[in-house]
């Protein structure tokens, strides 16, 4: 079946470094990704979406320059966290789905604490 | 946007029990509903989902049903196992391509022996 793999599965940072997440389609063209972010014993809160080749769509509330996002090709997709602070920790999960095909695929998330 | 609530928070069942959550949402244009399992620390995986076009669906010991017209659908797990315990999250999603699915708040099953 479809799999998404997301790297790394945690990562510790310090507060005010730049921290990216990757992740990759692996036997599927992903043209929408989704990133999510989920917080301690809470549900998964959709920060952006992008598709290939465009710019993101960002979710009330979530900035778009701390949070970049790249799409560039139709099997990778990464957020970056910028100037991190500890705040931004959290969980953080992609979700592809491809044009004509049913269905989300899920990272495996990755664990961001910041220091 | 589409809204979707989830209940009950937390559910504690002894083994072998059936549990049920329940979920509804806002936008009659959504036609997907998928459920998710999320163990601590792992993203979620997909257990059962169901589509607009369909009432009840069913794999094993997991069944969801689906009643557009009061736009709500459970989750129902009968025979459960401790295995069993963890987050489960409902979601929902419209058909237009790019759509991202949103979820519920999530509930924490757990089943003791």
């Amino acid at each position: 079946g479809a799999v998404v793999s997301q790297h790394p599965s945690w990562v510790i940072c310090k507060s005010g470094t730049s921290v990216k997440i990757e992740c990759r389609s692996l036997d599927f063209q992903a043209t929408t990704m989704f990133w999510y972010r989920q917080f301690p014993k809470q549900s998964l809160m959709l920060m952006a979406t992008s598709n290939e080749g465009s710019k993101a769509t960002y979710e009330q509330g979530v900035e778009k320059d701390k949070f970049l996002i790249n799409h560039a090709s139709l099997t990778l997709s990464t957020l970056t966290v910028t100037s991190a602070h500890p705040e931004d920790s959290s969980f953080y999960i992609c979700s592809a789905s491809a044009t004509g095909t049913a269905g989300y695929t899920f990272g495996s998330g990755t664990r961001l604490t910041v220091v | 946007g589409e809204n979707v609530e989830q209940h009950p928070s937390t559910l504690s069942v002894q083994e072998g029990d059936s549990a049920v959550i329940k979920c509804t949402y806002s936008d009659s244009a959504s036609n997907y509903f998928p459920w998710y399992k999320q163990e601590l620390g792992k993203g979620p995986q997909l257990i059962i989902d169901i589509r607009s076009n369909v009432g009840e669906k069913k794999d094993q010991r997991i069944a969801v049903t689906l009643n557009k017209t009061a736009k709500h659908f459970s989750l129902h797990i009968t025979e459960t196992q401790p295995e069993d315990s963890a987050v489960y999250f409902c979601a929902a999603s419209k058909p237009q391509a790019g759509t991202a699915l949103i979820f519920g708040k999530g509930t924490t099953l757990s089943v003791s022996s």
